[in-house]
């Protein structure tokens, strides 16, 4: 199974500032990787598929780039409706493992 | 606008069985993988299994964590997918999310989710 890791488990940053989050393969999984965001106590929302394209209605502050089985999801001003916990997921293959998430918060 | 409804989450005892149901509206559901996601309270998301389309002749895949207790099936007349679950754990304490799969990929559709408890 390929499994999935994530950096920093959580961080808090001012408002404004830039953040950054890492995710890393086991095993090479070409662009095959989404990020979500979950907001407490609600349901995750893609934001980012094929590691670096926005999906529809996210705001372009948040993007997404690779580097072999390294993945990067930047907020490139953080805002205080960006508290939340991000995920990030393989799907090249089966299991579609999820990182185990990086909590986010506003110092 | 695609909207997904689960439910016949609940308690259930150790060794017992519930059956999930997700039903889709606001979209082509025959065109679609469904997947099942969970989340234990407080943790991360775990990928449960997947149920492709008719074209693909409704081929499941499981997690090894449910394989051999879980059976996604789907009723593509009534926009639905299922969950069956038997032999339940109380590691399987979740909730349980349907998902539209698209391109065979990602999901961009969540439903509310639905809470299956696994207690004595």
């Amino acid at each position: 199974d390929i499994q999935m890791t994530q950096s920093p488990s959580s961080l808090s940053a001012s408002v404004g500032d830039r953040v950054t989050i890492t995710c890393r393969a086991s095993q090479g999984i070409s662009n095959y990787l989404a990020w979500y965001q979950q907001r407490p106590g609600k349901v995750p929302k893609l934001l980012i598929y094929a590691a670096s394209t926005l999906h529809s209605g996210v705001p372009s502050r948040f993007s997404g780039s690779a580097s072999g089985t390294d993945f990067t999801l930047t907020i490139s001003s953080l805002q205080p409706e960006d508290v939340a916990t991000y995920f990030c997921q393989n799907y090249y293959s089966a299991p579609r493992t999820f990182g185990p998430g990086t909590k986010v918060d506003i110092k | 606008e695609v909207q997904l409804v689960e439910s016949g989450g609940g308690l259930v005892q150790p060794g017992g069985s519930l059956r999930l149901s997700c039903a889709a509206s606001g979209l082509i559901f025959s065109d679609y993988y469904m997947d099942w996601v969970r989340q234990a309270p407080g943790k991360g998301l775990e990928w449960v299994g997947r149920c492709r389309d008719k074209v693909n002749s409704y081929a499941t895949e499981y997690a090894a964590s449910v394989r051999g207790r879980f059976t996604i099936s789907r009723d593509d007349s009534k926009n639905s997918v299922y969950l069956q679950m038997n032999s339940l754990k109380t590691e399987d304490t979740a909730i349980y999310y349907c998902t539209r799969v698209r391109s065979g990929s990602y999901y961009d559709y969540w439903g509310q989710g639905t809470l299956v408890t696994v207690s004595s």
